[in-house]
């Protein structure tokens, strides 16, 4: 089945410590995006990647880190310079980029204590 | 800057009908999408209208109009799985291109 995941789907940290949510996907997408979601908020835009080895800032990347060494994944970072980690990170593939059809992971539900 | 409204909630009965509208400020435009999120789950694509006029999905069917900068998702036969929140996403035609998503309309469907 193709598709994209997200690992963990809770993730637990403490206050200043760096934390990587995964995002493989295998559906040859070129394109890969973080977002951030909070309650009752719509999607927002953290980093994208058009394409291997190259990645671009989105509306809110401060405090945010990728890399995007192979095709399929595409790691977030969520560094201690993040004031306020605590969201719902999700994770989408296009086939090119910015397309208005985007693929969305499961998300991650990340709590900083 | 890029900008869209959408009700914060709307409720229904089951079998009802439902119109989710989006007005949007954009200093460029491609057209209109629509994605659907369950609670805790992954937004999933519903419909992109680039031009003006309706486009029918099965029960859900969305529309345009570039002139008012006004679009609304339409859906009917509501079932109890159509609760959700609804969101309505336009492209920004500036050098990044990127999905802009309005905050959603939650949609509670009642028996």
């Amino acid at each position: 089945d193709g598709g994209i995941t997200q690992s963990p789907k809770y993730l637990f940290r403490k206050e200043g410590q760096n934390v990587t949510l995964s995002c493989e996907q295998n559906l040859n997408h070129d394109a890969m995006y973080w977002y951030r979601q909070d309650p009752g908020q719509g999607l927002r835009l953290i980093y994208y990647s058009q394409i291997v080895n190259d990645f671009q800032k989105g509306d809110i990347a401060e405090g945010y880190s990728v890399s995007r060494e192979k095709k399929e994944s595409f790691p977030l970072t969520v560094t201690s310079a993040q004031k306020n980690p605590t969201a719902f990170y999700l994770c989408a593939s296009s086939p090119r980029a910015h397309t208005d059809t985007q693929y969305f992971g499961p998300g991650t539900r990340l709590t900083v204590l | 800057g890029q900008s869209l409204e959408q009700p914060s909630e709307v409720t229904a009965v089951e079998g009802a009908i439902v119109q989710i509208n989006c007005t949007y400020q954009t200093s460029g435009f491609y057209g209109l999408s629509w994605y659907q999120q369950h609670d805790g789950g992954a937004p999933t694509f519903l419909s992109y209208n680039g031009l003006d006029g309706l486009e029918e999905t099965g029960r859900f069917s969305s529309f345009l109009s570039r002139s008012d900068s006004y679009g609304y998702l339409l859906l009917q036969e509501l079932q109890m799985k159509d609760s959700a929140s609804y969101f309505c996403a336009v492209r920004d035609s500036g050098a990044t291109n990127k999905l802009i998503f309005g905050t959603g309309t939650l949609l509670a469907v009642q028996p």
